[in-house]
């Protein structure tokens, strides 16, 4: 069974630039979710998605970020414009259920802004 | 807001012993605790999930414990290898958010 996929793996940007990250969840999982982890620190949740809606979107800052699923299945995670304390690994994680599921994460996406 | 804690933040172990990694978190009502480990530069490995009804989950060498009403979680290691050392985090669920500490970093020395 293939896991989740995310691309790309590094980006390094200069501040004020745009930026995006995708992520195709396991195959059948109808949960997805972005996270950010900054260095030393445990993840810390950005978007969660219900098939195609965003359930929980309260921690992300929507000034200068986005994100979508528009099929309910692969994901979007836009920045823009960037700043220097987006630097971070972005990472993306699926579940095959809403309350008790097992949470699968990809390898992440490291970004650089400088 | 709950908030969950690791300690300690660093471990180094020789090889071959037993050893525990704790966890606690301050609000009760969960619904769930996975524990992970992270390698450098890489995602996040599942190692074991216990449902809130469930006081323990055991995978290989791997066992980890919940107490709720105490806000607890154990992952025990047994034999410890090299290939242990990572770092190990642990994730509540309580509602519809997940919460992580910031995990504990674990060498084991050969």
């Amino acid at each position: 069974e293939a896991g989740v996929v995310q691309s790309p793996r590094y980006k390094i940007i200069e501040k004020k630039q745009p930026v995006a990250f995708w992520c195709n969840p396991i195959s059948g999982h109808n949960t997805l979710y972005w996270y950010r982890q900054n260095l030393g620190q445990g993840p810390e949740l950005l978007i969660r998605y219900e098939n195609e809606e965003a359930v929980d979107d309260s921690q992300l800052p929507k000034d200068r970020f986005s994100a979508e699923r528009l099929k309910g299945v692969d994901s979007t995670l836009k920045i823009q414009p960037a700043e220097l304390g987006d630097s971070a690994v972005y990472l993306c994680a699926s579940s095959p259920e809403r309350a008790s599921g097992e949470q699968y994460f990809g390898p992440g996406t490291r970004l650089t802004v400088t | 807001k709950q908030e969950v804690t690791q300690i300690p933040a660093a471990l180094s172990v020789p090889e071959g012993e037993n050893l525990v990694l704790n966890c606690s978190f301050t609000d009760s009502a969960i619904y769930n605790l996975q524990w992970f480990r992270q390698d450098p530069g890489k995602g996040l490995t599942s190692l074991l999930l216990i449902q809130s009804s469930q006081r323990e989950q055991t995978s290989g060498r791997l066992n980890a414990s919940l107490d709720k009403s105490s806000g607890r979680s154990t992952l025990y290691i047994a034999a410890s290898q090299p290939g242990d050392s990572a770092t190990y985090l642990c994730a509540v669920r309580g509602g519809n958010q997940f919460y992580f500490g910031t995990g504990t970093s674990l060498t084991v020395i050969p």
